[in-house]
């Protein structure tokens, strides 16, 4: 499984916008990155995903670094129930298996 | 849909009990995923079945740990005999096969062992 690196905790204003940097420098060519999160007390959430190119949904967009080694997951305009645990996680060729690492704790101030 | 469902939601039992946790994944979904999470040790992946079928169980910590997937819209993870270091939060999730299929997850079952 790929590496990954992610702040332990950011903060943030509601209303503003987020970055969420990871780094995932051993990632295989195949990967796709997944970006989930927790809110208290619930289960993971997904957020997004991409293989390459930048994407974007309803909850979040996915900038992909052009050598995939790091990608950065923002939240457009924050709010205080965007406050959870955010995690990169590039899957796993075997099928799609998640290995969940620390992930970045992210606080939002109003 | 209702998503998955797990039962218990909190479950408490004493040392050396036999433990059953139950999981129905959403309709359709043909992956199934048992997870544990602890403060110590993070969300750790124990099995994870494709089409009923246990595909990877190098998560399981021992032998005390067993899953199963008797259909496609039932499982379950039984701990026997369940020790205190077993307290933790488990989570099912479901999804399609496939690494770009997203996984849903349950509300988990919070297990204490005394």
């Amino acid at each position: 499984d790929a590496k990954t690196t992610q702040p332990n905790s950011m903060e943030s204003n509601e209303e503003e916008p987020v970055h969420l940097p990871c780094n995932h420098s051993t990632i295989s060519g195949t990967d796709y990155i997944h970006w989930y999160r927790q809110l208290p007390s619930q289960g993971p959430e997904y957020v997004i995903h991409g293989l390459t190119s930048n994407v974007n949904n309803r909850m979040a967009s996915l900038a992909i670094a052009e050598d995939r080694k790091s990608s950065t997951l923002i939240l457009h305009r924050a709010t205080l129930r965007d406050a959870a645990v955010y995690y990169c996680i590039p899957s796993n060729n075997a099928g799609n298996m998640l290995t969940f690492g620390g992930g970045t704790r992210l606080m939002v101030k109003p | 849909d209702a998503g998955v469902i797990q039962s218990p939601r909190h479950e408490v039992t004493e040392m050396g009990q036999e433990v059953t946790l139950r999981c129905k994944p959403i309709s359709g979904h043909n992956s199934l995923f048992w997870y544990r999470q602890t403060m110590m040790r993070g969300l750790e992946l124990l099995i994870y079945f494709n089409n009923n079928v246990p595909i990877d169980d190098s998560g399981m910590p021992e032998d005390r740990f067993s899953a199963k997937m008797p259909n496609a819209s039932f499982s379950t993870l039984k701990i026997q005999p369940s020790e205190p270091r077993d307290s933790a939060v488990y989570f099912c999730a479901s999804s399609l096969q496939g690494s770009a299929y997203e996984q849903y997850f349950g509300p988990g079952t919070r297990l204490t062992v005394t």
